[in-house]
């Protein structure tokens, strides 16, 4: 059985400071999605990395796909109140349409 | 564009109850998947329908069936509800047309609560 396993599982700081997520598996994947959840809400695709060594930016967030592709960070510079949510990777099952989905790394910025 | 949506927002059931959730997916997609999330963790897949047809399902019981109709939209049903059950369920929309690696849009979901 495939499992993503995300780290931390909680993260507070304070509003400035730069953090990083991960996202780690045993598994090879053809690509893999980041989404941020917020309270009451479904989760919204951030971005889809496909490439072993891909990095991709969304202004204040860097997202990177392992060279083997087993795995992924995101890192956010200068954090926000707005940036707390729940971060969660996920990957679709080769040759499915089953997507699996990371434990999450609930994040808090405080102001 | 009203995007996913989903009702009821809200639901608490007792066990042994059965339930029906809705989902109206985002214009323009034909597929439409349904997704399971107990607090503190990711969501689970439960199944995806295209086509009015489940293609693909996860690793839940027969106690969870679901359908799509001719407009796309979609039903998640439960049946003997256990405590366990009790969970945000989440409704997923996209587009064939998009390939494997399509974007989903993901509704509000809806809160059931087994008592």
């Amino acid at each position: 059985t495939q499992l993503l396993e995300q780290s931390p599982q909680f993260l507070s700081i304070q509003e400035g400071e730069n953090l990083t997520v991960y996202c780690n598996s045993s598994s090879v994947f053809s690509s893999l999605q980041w989404y941020r959840q917020e309270p009451g809400e479904g989760p919204v695709l951030l971005v889809t990395v496909v490439t072993g060594g891909e990095v991709k930016k969304l202004k204040r967030l860097t997202f990177q796909f392992g060279d083997a592709r087993k795995d992924s960070s995101l890192h956010i510079t200068a954090a926000q109140p707005g940036d707390t949510g729940l971060y969660l990777c996920a990957v679709r099952t080769s040759g499915t349409y089953k997507y699996i989905f990371g434990t999450g790394t609930r994040l808090k910025v405080l102001a | 564009d009203a995007g996913v949506t989903q009702s009821p927002t809200h639901l608490i059931k007792t066990r042994g109850q059965q339930v029906t959730l809705r989902c109206s997916p985002k214009s323009g997609h034909d597929t439409v998947s349904w997704y399971q999330q107990a607090l503190g963790q990711g969501p689970q897949f439960i199944f995806q329908y295209y086509e009015e047809e489940e293609r693909q399902r996860g690793n839940f019981p027969d106690r969870f069936s679901g359908h799509q109709f001719p407009n796309y939209s979609s039903e998640l049903n439960v049946n003997a509800l256990l405590l366990g059950d009790s969970a945000l369920y989440l409704c997923a929309s996209s587009s064939i047309g998009q390939g494997f690696d399509n974007e989903q849009f993901f509704g509000p979901g809806t809160r059931l609560t087994v008592l």
